[in-house]
């Protein structure tokens, strides 16, 4: 079953603009990862963040987590072309390797 | 380093055939995953090996559905027969000592 739920399923936004993503999940978690996914094309890991993390960047990316709501974001800053995308979540379970992947949100960048 | 290997990239077949797909992992990566992912969607777990012991194969249709990592390194995935509901994508990932995945380009499975 899959345990995240992103939000929203598409977003369609102008270069340039800055696009945010969330996340939702129902049980607790070890790590939450962030990947994208061209058409095509395999999924490619962005970004971790653990349990007891709150915020994390990496280039213009920026993920937050509050574990009291269980849930995450996923902002990308002045986006581009090349962003566009699609975006899941995949949670870790305390004790376990593998990850429940969300539905994912397409992201579209017009240019 | 090489990437993870999958191949075919594409097949085509009728439902009740057999198809098999293979994985060639990072080198050194002791665990090894196969997704299916139905468009639209995302990836769903079918199974994870542990070098050549398979850790979680609770998703995996095991009517239908096998696979092996007879040597710990590459790995197959076998469905037969196909059904129609069978259409996907089927990922194949892999996994060092740290926790990210690193995922192939994937088989697309079309069953008609």
């Amino acid at each position: 079953s899959q345990q995240g739920e992103e939000d929203p399923q598409a977003l369609s936004i102008q270069e340039g603009e800055n696009a945010t993503m969330n996340c939702s999940y129902k049980t607790s978690i070890n790590n939450l990862q962030w990947y994208r996914q061209n058409s095509g094309r395999g999924l490619v890991h962005l970004i971790l963040i653990r349990s007891n993390e709150r915020e994390k960047h990496s280039g213009r990316l920026r993920v937050t987590l509050d574990t009291s709501k269980k849930s995450s974001s996923l902002l990308i800053t002045a986006s581009r072309a090349a962003d566009t995308a699609s975006y899941f979540c995949a949670t870790a379970s305390q004790g376990a390797q593998k990850l429940v992947f969300g539905q994912g949100t397409r992201l579209t960048i017009n240019p | 380093e090489a990437g993870v290997a999958q191949s075919p990239r594409y097949k085509i077949i009728e439902k009740r055939q057999s198809v098999a797909f293979w994985c060639n992992p990072i080198s050194g990566h002791a665990t090894l995953y196969w997704y299916q992912q139905i468009l639209g969607q995302g990836p769903k777990l079918l199974i994870q090996f542990q070098n050549n012991g398979v850790v979680d194969d609770s998703q995996l249709p095991k009517d239908r559905f096998s696979a092996e990592r007879l040597k710990g390194v590459d790995s197959t995935l076998k469905i037969q027969p196909a059904k129609l509901e069978d259409s996907a994508v089927y990922l194949c990932a892999s996994q060092g000592f740290i926790e990210t995945q690193y995922f192939g380009p994937g088989t697309r499975l079309l069953v008609l």
